[in-house]
């Protein structure tokens, strides 16, 4: 079945300390996305690409990266410049742009420790 | 700059009430609106999606309405049950310039009671 895989499901993260998070789609979209999920805020852009080896900042960029090598994959690094990384991570895919036939990922839970 | 808001933020109802999970948005140049459902601890799953062009979807015992000129949308769900218990969440579809992008809002979470 098609789909988007997000792993780990919980990641623990030490202060200091870069951690990479990984998505993956079988859906052959063009476009992926990555959100962050906050109580009471809803979900926020961090980064979206619409094609391979491109890739552009959301709203709330500063302190993570990204890197779309793969059409297939689009990996977060949540890096030690992200002061508060505590959040519910989701990523998603959509055949292209429109705002339509998006999917999402079962999420990654980031805590810092 | 487009922003979406909900209301309630929380709502809970006995089993088999209809209900209306609101929403509205500030800017209503917008190309979609969808409705999504929300599990605890889980990703997003598209209920429907009306088009700009377009006034109600329904599917189920779901039906939404879209009036783009007072920038609101409503999700109406008939004879709810334990299982429609979720956060729902309303997406807009925005042209803003170079960054073509859904705006979420803040998401209702429902109790259905049995």
């Amino acid at each position: 079945d098609g789909g988007i895989t997000q792993s780990p499901k919980y990641l623990f993260r030490k202060e200091g300390q870069n951690v990479t998070l990984s998505c993956e789609q079988n859906l052959n979209h063009d476009a992926m996305y990555w959100y962050r999920q906050d109580p009471g805020q809803g979900l926020r852009l961090i980064y979206y690409s619409q094609i391979v080896n491109d890739f552009q900042k959301g709203d709330i960029a500063e302190g993570y990266s990204v890197s779309r090598e793969k059409k297939e994959s689009f990996p977060l690094t949540v890096t030690s410049a992200q002061k508060n990384p505590t959040a519910f991570y989701l990523c998603a895919s959509s055949p292209g742009t429109g705002g339509i036939g998006y999917t999402f990922g079962s999420g990654t839970r980031l805590t810092v420790v | 700059k487009q922003e979406v808001t909900q209301i309630p933020a929380a709502l809970s109802v006995p089993e088999g009430e209809n209900l209306v999970l609101n929403c509205s948005f500030t800017d209503s140049a917008i190309y979609n609106l969808q409705w999504f459902r929300q599990d605890p601890g889980k990703g997003l799953t598209s209920l429907l999606l009306i088009q700009s062009s377009q006034r109600e979807q329904t599917s189920g015992r779901l039906n939404a309405s879209l009036d783009k000129s007072s920038g609101r949308s409503t999700l109406y769900i008939a004879a709810s049950q334990p299982g429609d218990s979720a956060t729902y969440l309303c997406a807009v579809f925005d042209y803003g310039g170079a960054t073509n992008k859904l705006i979420f809002g803040t998401g209702t979470l429902l109790a259905v009671q049995p």
